[in-house]
Order: C-alpha cells, then sequence, then structure tokens
C-alpha cells in the first residue's frame, strides 16, 4: 500500500534561516505528490504539487519542492524562514491509478523563532 | 465557489448520542473524502467517495462509524454511539476524479465527546 513518511515531527528555524521538511514516499511508480500547510485552527490548504511535469516544483509563498526519483523524496524547501510560515505541513500521495487515494504523511511542525 | 462546507464547526455530544456531521463538496467534484484528525494519530483517512460510491473504507475504525453519500452535493458521517475516543477534528475535502488535482478541504469539525 502506498505511503508517505515525514521525518522530525518538530523543526525549528530561526527567522531568515533555510527552511527543510523532509517527505519520502513509498512506491515503485512515482505517484503524485502534494504538500500541504495547516495554521491553527483552520483547515489544510495546498503550497504545491507534483504531478510529473517539471521536477523542480515552486508553490506559494516562497515554498518549492525537488522530486527525486532515485531517492523517492519530495522535500519541502523555502530559503528564508518568516514567522508568518510557523505551521504544520503536510506532505501527501495519490495514486496515479484510477482510485486517487489520497495518504497524508504524519505532518511536521514549524517553529521558527525570532 | 464557496468551498467546501462542513457542519457544525464544533458539536459538544454525551457519550452514547447520536453524532451527525455534515459535508458540501465543492460543485463539479466527484470525489469526496472523510478524515479524523488527533494528536496521537494525526490526520488519519477514514472513507472516500468516487461518484458517490465509496471506494474504500478500510479506515473507518468501527461498526459505530458509517458514511453515506446520497448524491453529488451532500455526505454525511455519523458515529453511533459516541464515545469519548472519538473526540477529533473530522475533515471533508473534495477533489475532480479526473487526474491530480488537488484536494481542498473545509474548515473541519471539532467533536469533543463527554
Amino acid at each position: 500500500a502506498q505511503s508517505v513518511t515525514q521525518l522530525g515531527s518538530h523543526v525549528s528555524v530561526s527567522e531568515g534561516a533555510l527552511v527543510l521538511l523532509r517527505c519520502n514516499y513509498s512506491s515503485s511508480v512515482p505517484p503524485y505528490l502534494f504538500w500541504y500547510v495547516q495554521y491553527p485552527n483552520q483547515g489544510l490548504q495546498l503550497l504545491l504539487k507534483y504531478t510529473s511535469a517539471a521536477t523542480l516544483v515552486k508553490g506559494i509563498n516562497g515554498f518549492e519542492a525537488e522530486f527525486k526519483k532515485s531517492e523517492t523524496s519530495f522535500h519541502l524547501t523555502k530559503p528564508s524562514a518568516h514567522m508568518s510560515d510557523a505551521a504544520e505541513y503536510f506532505c501527501a500521495v495519490s495514486d496515479r491509478g484510477s482510485s486517487y487515494k489520497l495518504i497524508f504523511g504524519s505532518g511536521t511542525r514549524l517553529l521558527v523563532r525570532p | 465557489d464557496a468551498g467546501v462546507i462542513q457542519s457544525p464547526r464544533h458539536e459538544v455530544t454525551e457519550m452514547g448520542q447520536e453524532v451527525t456531521l455534515r459535508c458540501k463538496p465543492i460543485s463539479g467534484h466527484n470525489s469526496l473524502f472523510w478524515y479524523r484528525q488527533t494528536m496521537m494519530r494525526g490526520l488519519e483517512l477514514l472513507i472516500y467517495f468516487n461518484n458517490n460510491v465509496p471506494i474504500d473504507d478500510s479506515g473507518m475504525p468501527e461498526d459505530r462509524f458509517s458514511a453515506k453519500m446520497p448524491n453529488a452535493s451532500f455526505s454525511t458521517l455519523k458515529i453511533q454511539p459516541s464515545e469519548p475516543r472519538d473526540s477529533a477534528v473530522y475533515f471533508c475535502a473534495s477533489r475532480s476524479a479526473t487526474g491530480p488535482g488537488e484536494a481542498f478541504f473545509g474548515q473541519g469539525t471539532r467533536l469533543t465527546v463527554v
């Protein structure tokens, strides 16, 4: 069964520092991949998605992610963290078959220190 | 479009009572997902529908949980009888079943069973 693993339940960075949130998927066939963000007491909002076009995907709020098939990874990065980036981030995976089942990782809470 | 609409936003009920959560997906979307979010278990997929048909309900925790989608614009998740361990935030999301479209989430229903 398709699954996704996010390393690190909490990541803490200083404002202005690089943000790196890790995501690995388990599939021999590259799936569709997504990153979502959740702010307190809100639903999830899409940051970016990979669907087999360019391997480097740019999203909203300055975030980007690179699909690496050899590493089965889809890590999320942002060059310079802002206080408003503090939130929980979820990686999600969906098969390319007909089911379109959408499975989420366990989430990573990003803390941004002033 | 108003997005995915969930009701109620908050529900407090006594153990043993029946609880019904409601969801209106985005018009034109033909996949609908129900998720449960807790601190301990993260974001769990309970069930999802394609074209109003339940495709995978393997995430439904017990027979106390049931979900229906009588038409393309409405779905319910019912818990009968409710228990304190059912306390969580329940999210509904919808998505177009054609292609790798993103899932759009509702604001969630925070359920507290006392």
